[in-house]
Order: C-alpha cells, then sequence, then structure tokens
C-alpha cells in the first residue's frame, strides 16, 4: 500500500491564483481529512469527509473547498490564494467507525503565496 | 473549546536517559488522544492511540498515559536514542473536532 499520498510536495502561487493539493489512500478508509500547520503551531483542521459525497467544516474552513467523489480522493480547493494562506498542508484518513479514530497521514504540501 | 499544550515546547537529553513529554487539555470530553512523531519537514507518523476508556498504551520504549480527570496525557519515552530526535505532537479528539498541541522538539546528544 501506498497509503497517503500528496502531490505537489511544494508550490508557489501568486495572490489571487487559484489551485488544488491532491490527495488519495489506497486503503479504503472512510474518513478523511484536511489540515494546515504553521511554523511552530500545532495542526488545524481545515476539512473533514465522513466518506463519498459527505464534507463538513473543521475549525479554519475559509478561503478553501473540499469535494470527495470518490472513497480514494480527497482534493482541496484554494480559489483566491492569499499570503495568508502560506503554510504546509496535511491529508490523513483513517480506516476506524469514527472520525476520531487513529488517523494517518500523508507527506504534506509547502505552499508559499507571495 | 478544546484546547491542546504542551510544555516544554524544546527539551534536550543525553542518550540513555528516561524521559517524560507532557500533553494537557482543557476539555476532558474526549474519544481518544493520539501522539505522532514529526521529522523536520515530514508528515506526521502515529505512535500511540490511547481510547478515553483506557488508561495508557505502550509500543516497544513508548508509553503513553492518559488521565481525563486532570486533563493530562504524557509520553513515557525509555533508554532515549538519538534516533527519536523530532517533534512530539499530541491530539485530542472530540465529537467531529480534533485538536493539536504545538508540539515538544526533542534533541537526544549522543
Amino acid at each position: 500500500n501506498a497509503g497517503v499520498t500528496q502531490t505537489p510536495k511544494f508550490r508557489i502561487l501568486k495572490i489571487g491564483q487559484s489551485m488544488t493539493l491532491q490527495c488519495a489512500q489506497d486503503m479504503n478508509h472512510n474518513y478523511m481529512y484536511w489540515y494546515r500547520q504553521d511554523p511552530g503551531m500545532g495542526l488545524k483542521l481545515i476539512y473533514y469527509s465522513v466518506g463519498a459525497g459527505i464534507t463538513d467544516k473543521g475549525e479554519v474552513p475559509n478561503g478553501y473547498n473540499v469535494s470527495r467523489s470518490t472513497t480514494e480522493d480527497f482534493p482541496l480547493r484554494l480559489e483566491l490564494a492569499a499570503p495568508s494562506q502560506t503554510s504546509v498542508y496535511f491529508c490523513a484518513s483513517n480506516g476506524g467507525t469514527g472520525v476520531y479514530n487513529e488517523q494517518f497521514f500523508g507527506p504534506g504540501t509547502r505552499l508559499t503565496v507571495l | 473549546k478544546q484546547e491542546v499544550t504542551q510544555i516544554p515546547a524544546a527539551l534536550s537529553v543525553p542518550e540513555g536517559e528516561n524521559l517524560v513529554l507532557n500533553c494537557s487539555f482543557t476539555d476532558s470530553a474526549i474519544y481518544n488522544l493520539q501522539w505522532f512523531r514529526q521529522d523536520p519537514g515530514k508528515g506526521l507518523t502515529s505512535l500511540l492511540l490511547i481510547q478515553s476508556s483506557q488508561r495508557e498504551q505502550t509500543s516497544g520504549r513508548l508509553n503513553a498515559s492518559l488521565d481525563k480527570s486532570s486533563g493530562r496525557s504524557t509520553l513515557y519515552i525509555a533508554a532515549s536514542q538519538p534516533g527519536d530526535s523530532a517533534t512530539y505532537l499530541c491530539a485530542a479528539y472530540n465529537n467531529n473536532d480534533m485538536r493539536f498541541g504545538a508540539g515538544t522538539r526533542l534533541t537526544v546528544k549522543p
């Protein structure tokens, strides 16, 4: 199993540009998450999904959108990039029966908005 | 709103020492608490998950404990090694809410 994969690894955006961060998992997990991690800070939950077609907001959803059309994929969309969105983005999944079960993380995408 | 705190922010110990990392949380109605390791520039690696009904979990040289009444979890690392150098984060899971601490950066000196 590849586990949780994320692309790209690095990206530089200009203010106002849009992009999609890709996340995929091959473990048939129902639950998937997007987090951001700012320097010296803990992770903050952006959005999560409990299964295909079902998503919900986390602590910091503003400026982001998600979709979950398949069990495997959970892309994160930035529509109008702002410098405040400079961060490292992590995708995670869990194969348990609730959102609070053990999570497994991807390697992250480092995004800079200039 | 759950708040998770990890003190100290950084810790340096000589190789071979036993050490304890701390994680405090404000809302005791947690479902689970998970400990992670993060190496520089990398993602998070799951170490241990303690369910709310459990008091502790062990994996090799690691032992994590949970005391919901005091809002505290500890990660005990026995016989530390230079390869244990990393940032250790804890996460408290309430219903549909997951909150992370900022982590403790551990350095184990040879």
